[in-house]
């Protein structure tokens, strides 16, 4: 089993619809969780992070945490052409270093 | 200027060349990871440093060496490239143990031929 894992797509939604990106992470002892935006050939740039379970909001971008499931999630409401992209989660562990999912494809069809 | 700078950006090499990727940044972070990328396998670890005098192997550390030359420096090596370290080739910097927000490079892609 893969420490982090994700469905890697592509996920395709219209525009304006919501786009919900999925992580499961298998160390228990995971303390911090983050979501990662990938263009192609650029480098990850971090859009969310959330150390407590529940949901945090920040525009159009909400992070939900589980940690009894092992589970994390990130939704992009009214999603727009722009945020086609790769969404890369990552999981920081008991020694601070971040594990990353394969990531999943997002396109958004204006 | 950018605050963790990578050289080169691109690199195609031969196979058997021993090649340097190197890392600078202005964060003051402590901590500095390489990873690297593969199509479908996102961003794997190669090595971290926590300070100056701490270096780490990660999940994928066979062929690749590392060297922390000072706090701000963080150099890659392959010293004998082969055709499957084509890969993108990440630096990056962090503040603290939670891992909170690792900077990134801009990358080197590297081919290995």
């Amino acid at each position: 089993q893969k420490e982090v894992e994700q469905n890697s797509g592509p996920l395709s939604v219209p525009e304006g619809a919501i786009a919900s990106l999925n992580c499961t992470y298998s160390d228990r002892g995971s303390q911090s969780f983050f979501w990662y935006r990938q263009y192609s050939g650029k480098s990850p740039e971090l859009i969310m992070f959330i150390y407590s379970n529940g949901d945090k909001e920040d525009g159009r971008f909400t992070a939900q945490l589980n940690k009894a499931s092992q589970y994390v999630s990130l939704l992009i409401r009214d999603s727009q052409p722009s945020d086609s992209a790769t969404y890369l989660c990552a999981v920081s562990n008991q020694g601070g270093k971040l594990i990353f999912g394969q990531g999943t494809e997002l396109s958004v069809k204006p | 200027d950018a605050d963790v700078t990578q050289t080169p950006r691109n690199r195609i090499t031969k196979t058997g060349k021993r090649i340097m990727l190197e890392c600078s940044q202005t964060k003051g972070h402590d901590r500095m990871y390489w990873y690297r990328q593969d199509p479908g396998l996102g961003l794997r670890l190669i090595y971290y440093s926590f300070d100056v005098k701490d270096i780490n192997k990660g999940e994928i550390s066979d062929g690749y060496s590392v060297s922390r030359q000072a706090q701000a420096k963080f150099s890659l090596s392959l010293e004998s490239a082969i055709p499957n370290q084509t890969a993108l080739y990440f630096c990056a910097t962090s503040a603290d143990g939670r891992g909170s927000g690792y900077t990134f490079g801009s990358g080197t892609r590297l081919t290995v031929v």
